[in-house]
């Protein structure tokens, strides 16, 4: 088991560009988080997924933010028409839903927009 | 709403004892956590500890939970260069639950 696994680990674009980001968590947890951190602040949380159903989604997730997990697996985070105010690291979590859920995070995307 | 408060930054010299201070408004806070977030990296899950609980022992790290104040502090016993980052506490309420994060206390380590 390698842990969260997040790709890109970095990514520069020009603002008004596309930007897909790929998040592989722990094989056997059915729960995946995506939260967004910027500098000098803790993360805040975007989106939540138990298996392949999108269950809650933050008031931070503008509608140029969508997020998938097709197959209850891989989920991918994709913004569209990026903001320079996108600019942030962007960190997925999984975890395995029982009595006491604790949340395992990947190493996150650093997105700069220009 | 939900907030989490931690102060912004502490010095030690190494080998002393490390207290990072954090505090929560949400009473229905189930579980609470520490992260631990080296530069350019992810969060490293430290410790937890359940909100009936007020103390966990876990090697270097001792948690202390004062549920009345919803205060909770994590103790780094016998600090070293490489506790040296930036300390997240998170609360939830419960399963399912999304984590709400301080907005992170960083640790110096001095020789």
């Amino acid at each position: 088991d390698t842990g969260v696994s997040q790709n890109p680990r970095h990514k520069i674009t020009k603002r008004g560009q596309n930007v897909t980001f790929r998040c592989d968590p722990i094989s056997e947890h059915n729960r995946l988080y995506w939260y967004r951190q910027t500098l000098g602040q803790g993360p805040e949380f975007l989106t939540y997924f138990q298996n392949e159903a999108q269950l809650e989604k933050s008031r931070l997730l503008s509608d140029r933010f969508s997020a998938e997990r097709p197959k209850g697996s891989f989920s991918t985070l994709e913004i569209q028409r990026t903001e320079q105010g996108d600019s942030a690291m962007y960190l997925c979590a999984s975890s395995w839903g029982l009595s006491q859920e604790t949340q395992y995070f990947g190493p996150g995307t650093r997105l700069l927009v220009l | 709403g939900e907030d989490v408060e931690q102060s912004l930054f502490l010095s030690v010299r190494e080998g002393d004892s490390s207290v990072i201070n954090c505090t929560y408004t949400d009473s229905s806070s189930t579980y609470l956590y520490w992260y631990k977030q080296e530069p350019g990296a992810g969060l490293q899950l430290l410790t937890y500890i359940f909100s009936n609980m007020d103390m966990k022992q876990d090697q270097r790290l001792t948690v202390l939970l004062n549920k009345k104040d919803k205060h909770l502090s994590l103790r780094i016993a016998d600090t070293q260069t490489g506790d040296s980052a930036i300390y997240f506490c998170a609360e939830s309420t419960g399963t399912a639950s999304k984590l709400t994060f301080g907005t992170g206390t960083r640790l110096q380590v001095t020789l």
